[in-house]
């Protein structure tokens, strides 16, 4: 079984603040993906990469791939009250679904 | 733009009482996922549908049923419910499985067994 760690569980920064978060594996992936959830809803895709090494920016939101594709990380810089939500990276392996791990939970506080 | 569509939004019921949550998407989507969510535990799969037709079990299958009605709907079925299916349910829908497997979410529904 795929397994997918995710940390720090919880993380509450001041605005402005920068930040990473972790999501690690002893599995290969072929890709990893990562989405963020808002209270109440549903979460939304926000980046997959797919390459060894791959480095994805998405305004202040840094994605990089591990270049074992075993590991990725999220790295928000200058954080934003609107950044608050849950993390969740999901590793995709071949003929098995989407795998996730548990989560960030992160709040910004202005 | 209604994407995936997921009722009802809230449900409470009684140990041993079933119900149907029913799921819906627009995207022309082949497959189509259900999955809880409960707290410290992340998301884990029930069953999932690959493409129409076909339906196999997830991570946490015990107490579920599904039913593929046509490519659009994918309704998940307690027979049974148990205090312990207390969860926040969500439908997820993708163009199809494997390389580039991206999910579209429903808005979820919050059903507890009392």
């Amino acid at each position: 079984t795929q397994l997918l760690e995710q940390s720090p569980q919880f993380l509450s920064i001041q605005e402005g603040e920068n930040l990473t978060v972790y999501c690690n594996s002893s599995s290969v992936f072929s890709s990893l993906q990562w989405y963020r959830q808002e209270p109440g809803e549903g979460p939304v895709l926000l980046v997959t990469v797919v390459t060894g090494g791959e480095v994805k920016k998405l305004k202040r939101l840094t994605f990089q791939f591990g270049d074992a594709r075993k590991d990725s990380s999220l790295h928000i810089t200058a954080a934003q009250p609107g950044d608050t939500g849950l993390y969740l990276c999901a590793g995709e392996g071949g003929n098995t679904p989407l795998v996730f791990g548990k989560g960030t939970r992160l709040s910004v506080i202005a | 733009n209604a994407g995936v569509t997921q009722t009802p939004k809230f449900q409470v019921l009684k140990t041993g009482q079933s119900m149907t949550l029913q799921c819906a998407q627009d995207m022309n989507h082949n497959s189509m996922y259900w999955y809880r969510q409960d707290p410290g535990m992340g998301l884990r799969l029930i069953y999932y549908s690959a493409s129409e037709g076909t339906t196999d079990k997830g991570e946490v299958p015990n107490g579920y049923n599904v039913s593929r009605l046509n490519k659009r709907e994918f309704s998940l079925r307690l027979e049974s419910a148990a205090p312990s299916q207390t969860s926040v349910y969500f439908c997820a829908s993708s163009l199809h499985r494997g390389v580039d497997e991206k999910l579209f979410f429903g808005s979820g529904t919050q059903l507890s067994v009392l």
